[in-house]
């Protein structure tokens, strides 16, 4: 079974730009999250999707966004880049039908803003 | 703050020794935990999940829960080399469905 694919690997973008990343969850599940991590703040969640329905949302600015389709595929949009925004975003996929579903990471998009 | 703590380490064993990895965390709310192995420009990688107080073993590793002292750790057996990397702790609660991740411990096994 294929794992949790995201793409682009890699990003550069300029501050000011906007950048959309793509996750493709395993197959079957339903439940995508987002997490962003720095070396100075580690891990931290962003919004979670199930059945195209935002259900769970991290302590982010509204410049963070994102969507699910109907096939569970999902993207992550961040508008007006900004430095800080520089970091490893790791899409997570899982079943979603239990609260306690372990999450199975894809390989992640490093974005960096210069 | 719902918080998860770990010693950044780096935690140093020997080659065959057991390494013992620690996490507290502080919200009693807290329902499922997961232990990820993170090696250095790599995703994390999901390793063993606990939901009931105890211990429960898979292969080298056992994952031990105490919910009234509110710690979960993680031990791995006849360390390896290849076990070096860093170890995430991860706490969900029922309602918010998020993990909280701890800072991780870096794991290294001397030959």
């Amino acid at each position: 079974k294929a794992g949790v694919t995201q793409t682009p690997r890699y990003l550069i973008k300029t501050r000011g730009q906007q950048v959309t990343l793509s996750c493709s969850p395993i197959s079957g599940h339903r439940s995508v999250s987002w997490y962003q991590q720095t070396p100075g703040q580690g891990l931290q969640f962003l919004f979670e999707y199930f059945s195209e329905t935002q259900r769970n949302k991290g302590n982010f600015p509204g410049r963070f966004s994102g969507r699910q389709f109907s096939n569970s595929r999902s993207e992550m949009n961040v508008s007006t880049l900004e430095l800080g925004d520089s970091a490893l975003y790791l899409c997570a996929s899982s079943l979603g039908d239990r609260a306690n579903s372990p999450l199975h990471f894809g390989n992640g998009t490093r974005l960096t803003v210069t | 703050q719902k918080e998860v703590e770990q010693n950044s380490g780096p935690l140093s064993v020997p080659e065959g020794a057991i390494a013992s990895l620690n996490c507290t965390y502080s919200d009693r709310g807290s329902q499922s935990f997961f232990w990820y192995r993170q090696y250095s420009g790599k995703s994390p990688e999901l390793i063993m999940f606990i939901y009931s107080n105890g211990d429960k073993e898979d292969g080298r590793f056992t994952a031990q829960l105490n919910k009234a002292s509110q710690y979960v750790s993680l031990l791995i057996r006849d360390s390896q080399p290849s076990d070096s990397a860093t170890y995430l702790c991860a706490v969900k609660d029922t309602g918010r469905r998020a993990l909280t991740f701890g800072s991780g411990t870096r794991l290294q096994v001397q030959p």
